[in-house]
C-alpha cells in the first residue's frame, strides 16, 4: 500500500507558467515532507522541504503548500523554465525515523 | 568532490550470475540506504544501515545482501540475478536516523539482467 500518493504522473507546462504537483498521505505520524528533483541519469536531490507547523514555505520560484487537516501538500513552481524539466518526487517521514516514503513521481516537461 | 559515489554506473549481466554494487560517502554521515527505482521511476527503500548496524530491511528477497564494512561504505551483493532485478539502484546517506535529515543520493547503478 502506497503511503504517499502523487499526481499527476506527467505534466506539460509552457515556459513562464505555473507547475503544480500534488501529494496526499494517510499516516498522521508523518511530520517531514521533502520534495526531490531528479534529472535523467542522476540521483534525486533535495529541492525543498516543509514541516507541518507551517502552511507554506517558499524558496525562490519553488513553494510548498501544506494542508494538515486535508493531509495534502503540493509543490508550486512559478515562472517554470525548460531547465526545470525533470521528475519530481514528494516524500514523507516520521520525526523519530528517517525512513522516506516516496510518491510515484511526476515527470515535468516545460516547453520553451 | 563526489559526496555519494557508486560503482559501477552500468552493470549488464546474465540471469543466475552474482554481482555487487559498491557505495561510498565522504560526508561523514552515520546512516546509509539502498533504494531500487523500477522502470516506472518508483523509488523504494530496500535497506538502511546506521553506524554499520542494519536498521531497515524491507521485504526484499534474501538474494540481496547488504554489507557495511564501515560507516562510509555500504555495498549491495545480489545472488542468482533474475530478470526482475533489472532496475536502477541508488545509494543514499544522511547525517543520522532521526526524521527530517536530508538524504543525499548517489548517481545510481543501472543493472540490466539478460
Amino acid at each position: 500500500q502506497q503511503q504517499v500518493k502523487q499526481s499527476p504522473q506527467s505534466l506539460i507546462v509552457q515556459k513562464g507558467g505555473i507547475s503544480i504537483i500534488n501529494c496526499a498521505y494517510e499516516n498522521t505520524a508523518f511530520d517531514y515532507f521533502p520534495w526531490y528533483q531528479q534529472f535523467p541519469g542522476k540521483g534525486p536531490a533535495l529541492l525543498i522541504a516543509i514541516r507541518p507547523d507551517v502552511s507554506e514555505k517558499k524558496e525562490g520560484r519553488f513553494t510548498i503548500s501544506f494542508n494538515k487537516s486535508a493531509k495534502q501538500f503540493s509543490l508550486h513552481i512559478m515562472d517554470s523554465q525548460p531547465g526545470d524539466s525533470a521528475t519530481y518526487f514528494c516524500a514523507a517521514s516520521r520525526n523519530n525515523f528517517n525512513k522516506f516514503y516516496f510518491g510515484s513521481g511526476t515527470k515535468l516537461n516545460v516547453k520553451p | 568532490d563526489t559526496a555519494v559515489s557508486q560503482t559501477p554506473k552500468y552493470l549488464v549481466t546474465q540471469m543466475g550470475n552474482d554481482k555487487s554494487i559498491k557505495c561510498e560517502q565522504n560526508l561523514g554521515h552515520d546512516t546509509m540506504y539502498w533504494y531500487k527505482q523500477d522502470s516506472k521511476k518508483f523509488l523504494k527503500i530496500m535497506f538502511s544501515y546506521n553506524n554499520k548496524e542494519l536498521i531497515i530491511n524491507e521485504t526484499v528477497p534474501n538474494r540481496f545482501s547488504p554489507k557495511s564494512p564501515d560507516k562510509a561504505h555500504l555495498n549491495l551483493h545480489i545472488n542468482s540475478l533474475e530478470l526482475g532485478d533489472s532496475a536502477v539502484y541508488f545509494c543514499a546517506s544522511s547525517r543520522g536516523l532521526a526524521g527530517g535529515n536530508e538524504q543525499f543520493f548517489g548517481p545510481g547503478t543501472r543493472l540490466t539482467v539478460l
